[in-house]
Parts: C-alpha cells; sequence; structure tokens
C-alpha cells in the first residue's frame, strides 16, 4: 500500500506567479485535504475535495483553488503569489474521515 | 468560528518523565479527536486517535477524552529523547455550512525531552 506523495518537495517563486503542487492519495482514498502551516503554526486547512468535487473551504481566497482527479490524485493551485504563502503545503487522504488522515511529506514554497 | 486551544508550550521533561500535552475544542458536537506528531521540518504522522469518553492506550502513549469538559490530553510514559517533536492536536468537526467534517489543529506544543 503506497502513501500519500506529494511533489516537488521545495519550490521558490517569485511574488506574483502561479504555482501548482501535486498530490497522489494513499490506495483506496477518496477524500484529499490541502492544508497550508506557517512556520511555528498549527496546519490551516484550505479546501478539501470528495469524489472530485470540492466539499470544504477554509479560510483562503480564491487565488488558491485545486482539483480532484477520478484517481482521486489532486493538485492545489495559487496564483499570484505573494511574500505571505511562504509556507509548507501539506496534502492529506482519508478513506474514512472519522478514522483521521495521512499526511504527505509536504511541499516547502518560497515566494521571493 | 471552530477551534482547538493547545496548551502553550514549549514543554521541557527529564528522560523517564510522562509528558502531559492538553487540548479543549470549541464543537461541542465533535466526535473524532486526534494526536499527531510532528518532527522539524516533516509532515505531521498520526499517533493516537480517540473516539469515546476515557482513556486509550497505546505503549507508552494515551489519550483521555472528556466531552463533557471538551478536552483531550496525551500522555506520554518512559519520556524518551526520541520523543522530541511538536505535539498536534486534530478535531474533526462537522461544517454545518459545508457538506462534511474539516480537521482542525491547534497550533501545537514543542515537546524536549532532555536526556
Amino acid at each position: 500500500e503506497t502513501g500519500v506523495t506529494q511533489s516537488p518537495t521545495h519550490l521558490i517563486k517569485t511574488r506574483g506567479q502561479q504555482v501548482t503542487l501535486r498530490c497522489s492519495s494513499q490506495s483506496g482514498h477518496n477524500t484529499v485535504s490541502w492544508y497550508q502551516q506557517a512556520l511555528g503554526q498549527g496546519p490551516q486547512f484550505i479546501f478539501q475535495y470528495y469524489r472530485e468535487e470540492e466539499n470544504g473551504r477554509g479560510n483562503f481566497p480564491p487565488r488558491f483553488s485545486g482539483l480532484q482527479f477520478p484517481n482521486y490524485s489532486s493538485e492545489l493551485n495559487v496564483n499570484a503569489l505573494e511574500l505571505d504563502d511562504s509556507a509548507l503545503y501539506l496534502c492529506a487522504s482519508s478513506r474514512v474521515l472519522r478514522d483521521g488522515y495521512t499526511f504527505g511529506s509536504g511541499t516547502r514554497l518560497t515566494v521571493v | 468560528q471552530k477551534e482547538v486551544e493547545q496548551n502553550s508550550g514549549p514543554l521541557s521533561v527529564p528522560e523517564g518523565a510522562i509528558a502531559s500535552l492538553n487540548c479543549t475544542y470549541s464543537d461541542r458536537g465533535s466526535q473524532s479527536f486526534f494526536w499527531y506528531r510532528q518532527y522539524s521540518g516533516k509532515s505531521p504522522e498520526l499517533i493516537m486517535s480517540i473516539y469515546s469518553n476515557g482513556d486509550k492506550e497505546d505503549g507508552r502513549f494515551t489519550a483521555q477524552l472528556n466531552k463533557a469538559s471538551q478536552y483531550v490530553s496525551l500522555l506520554i510514559r518512559d519520556s524518551q529523547p526520541s520523543d522530541s517533536a511538536t505535539y498536534l492536536c486534530a478535531v474533526n468537526m462537522w461544517e454545518w455550512g459545508g457538506s462534511n467534517y474539516k480537521l482542525t489543529f491547534g497550533k501545537g506544543t514543542l515537546l524536549t525531552v532532555n536526556p
């Protein structure tokens, strides 16, 4: 059984650019969530997808968008990058939400 | 705003001692509660889940849940230097404006176990 994999592991972008982060869910997991974790803070919920539909969103602006594909892999897109977007972006998948989530290793995004 | 609060750290304990980590949550209807361990520069790792009032033990870890007080705790017995990490409390909360559960995290408590 494969775990949750994210790519890339590190990324440096310039303010104003756009970025796409990718996630492959753990086998059998049909729900994927994305989190942003700033240094010294807990993960903040961005949004969640279930069977290709967004079914939950946190307090993030519309320039944060996502997709889930039929194989349950997922993308997080961020447009018009700002310096404050610099953070660790975590993807987590679940088969049964009650049982918790498995996290990927994360993508460290630095905006300069 | 539904919240999860953790006791402010950092927490420092000597090797072999019991480390006690606490968490409160605002949503009385929450049903699932989790503790994640996060080493510096790494992603969170699930170490305990608890759903019913009382204690749940797994090796050196014991999770305690009191839904009436909206309180969750994690005890680590015989603490080891390898337990040094940030511990995140997470609660599955139903989003009434949405259509599903949302896992909400506290800010985490940094634990240091000194040899």
